[in-house]
Parts: structure tokens; C-alpha cells; sequence
């Protein structure tokens, strides 16, 4: 069975550090996809980034990037420059390409807070 | 802008009570989906449907039923209430042509006492 696994329950640091949040998974799949899920105080969930098991290039978004490795199944994340606008709990997610209806199965989260 | 809506933020019911929890999506969007999130469990899915009148069990579906007579909307009904049903839920839809990007609702969070 799949399983997503954040480690960091709570990361705490001051405005400009960079944060960095841990995801390891696991599945028997070889076609999957990962996910990270921004949740602000407000409570919606915003997605964040989608890749897929065939693509391990790192990505870089503005003041977030990913790393994707096969080897370690971990898909972690990176906030440069944080600032208080990025506290938020954060979900990693994982979907199995065979999975019906596209379900996800969700980390633990990792609540960040950005202090200024 | 694609919309999930949840009919209430707070809802506050009583061990026993029958409980509707109502998400519209305005973009005819196929899947829906209910899930509950609990402080370090993250969000953990309790059903799902893909289409009118149908309908799949996700990983926690005791104690809970659905509901999808039309494709906007998916009702998640709490039978009979209790105290460990107390928790968020968040509704969340995928457009047919990117399956894998799910849309949330604000969520509801449910206290049952």
C-alpha cells in the first residue's frame, strides 16, 4: 500500500531563513505522481506542484523549489527567503497512476511558522 | 476561478444526531471527493465518486454514507454522530482533463459533543 511519510511535525524560523520540509514515500507502483499542498490559516488547501516518477529534474518556482529522488523516494521542498506569508501546514501527497479516481494519500503535514 | 463550496465552516451537532455535509463545484468537474484531516494524520479519504450515483469507499468510509444525485454536488452524511467524528472535512473535485490536480473546499470543521 502507498504511504507518505512527513517527518517535521513543526518547523520554526525567523523571516529570510530558508525552510526545508521533508517527504519520503512509498509504493509499489512504478507510475505515480507527488504532490505538495499549501494549507494557510484560512483553511483551503492550494496545490503547489504535481510531477511524476519519469521526471527527476529539480523544479524552481519563485522563492520554492523541489528535489525529486528516485533512489532516496523522497520528494522534498524547499522556501527560500521565507517569509510570514509562507506560514502554513504543508502536505505532500502521493497518487498511483493505476489508483481509481486519482485518490491521494496525504503525509501528516509539516505546520511551518514564519516568524518575522 | 474554479469554486468548491461547503455548505457550513463550523457546524456544531449532538452524539446521535444525523449529520449533512453538502460541497458544491460550479466547474462540472467528474470526481469528487470527502476527506477528514486530523492533527498529524494529515487528510485521510473517506469516500469518493466519479460520476452521478456512483460511488467508492476510500480508506476510512465507517460510520459515513454519500450522496451524488447531481455532478455539482456531493452530500457526506454522518448516520449517527459521534465524538470521534469530531474533526475537518474537506471536499475536493478534479477536472476531467487534469485528473490529478484536486480543487479544495474551505472545509468543515464539526465538533460533536
Amino acid at each position: 500500500a502507498q504511504k507518505v511519510t512527513q517527518a517535521q511535525t513543526e518547523i520554526s524560523v525567523v523571516e529570510k531563513e530558508d525552510v526545508t520540509l521533508d517527504c519520503v514515500y512509498e509504493t509499489r507502483d512504478t507510475t505515480y505522481y507527488l504532490f505538495w499542498y499549501k494549507q494557510p490559516p484560512s483553511g483551503e488547501l492550494v496545490f503547489l506542484i504535481r510531477r511524476n516518477s519519469f521526471d527527476e529534474q529539480n523544479e524552481i518556482s519563485g522563492r520554492y523549489s523541489w528535489n525529486f529522488q528516485k533512489s532516496t523516494s523522497s520528494f522534498n521542498f524547499t522556501i527560500t527567503a521565507s517569509q510570514v506569508v509562507d506560514s502554513a501546514v504543508y502536505f505532500c501527497a502521493l497518487s498511483e497512476a493505476e489508483a481509481a479516481g486519482n485518490k491521494l494519500t496525504f503525509g501528516g503535514g509539516t505546520r511551518v511558522l514564519v516568524k518575522p | 476561478d474554479v469554486k468548491v463550496t461547503q455548505s457550513s465552516r463550523y457546524l456544531v451537532k449532538r452524539t446521535g444526531e444525523k449529520v449533512f455535509l453538502e460541497c458544491v463545484q460550479d466547474m462540472d468537474h467528474e470526481n469528487m471527493f470527502w476527506y477528514r484531516q486530523d492533527p498529524g494524520l494529515g487528510l485521510r479519504l473517506i469516500y469518493f465518486s466519479y460520476d452521478v450515483k456512483m460511488k467508492e469507499k476510500g480508506d476510512i468510509p465507517e460510520g459515513y454514507s454519500v450522496s451524488r444525485e447531481k455532478k455539482e454536488r456531493f452530500s457526506l452524511i454522518l448516520e449517527s454522530a459521534s465524538t470521534n467524528q469530531t474533526s475537518m472535512y474537506l471536499c475536493a473535485s478534479t477536472p476531467p482533463d487534469r485528473a490529478y490536480e484536486q480543487y479544495f473546499g474551505p472545509g468543515t470543521r464539526l465538533t460533536v459533543t
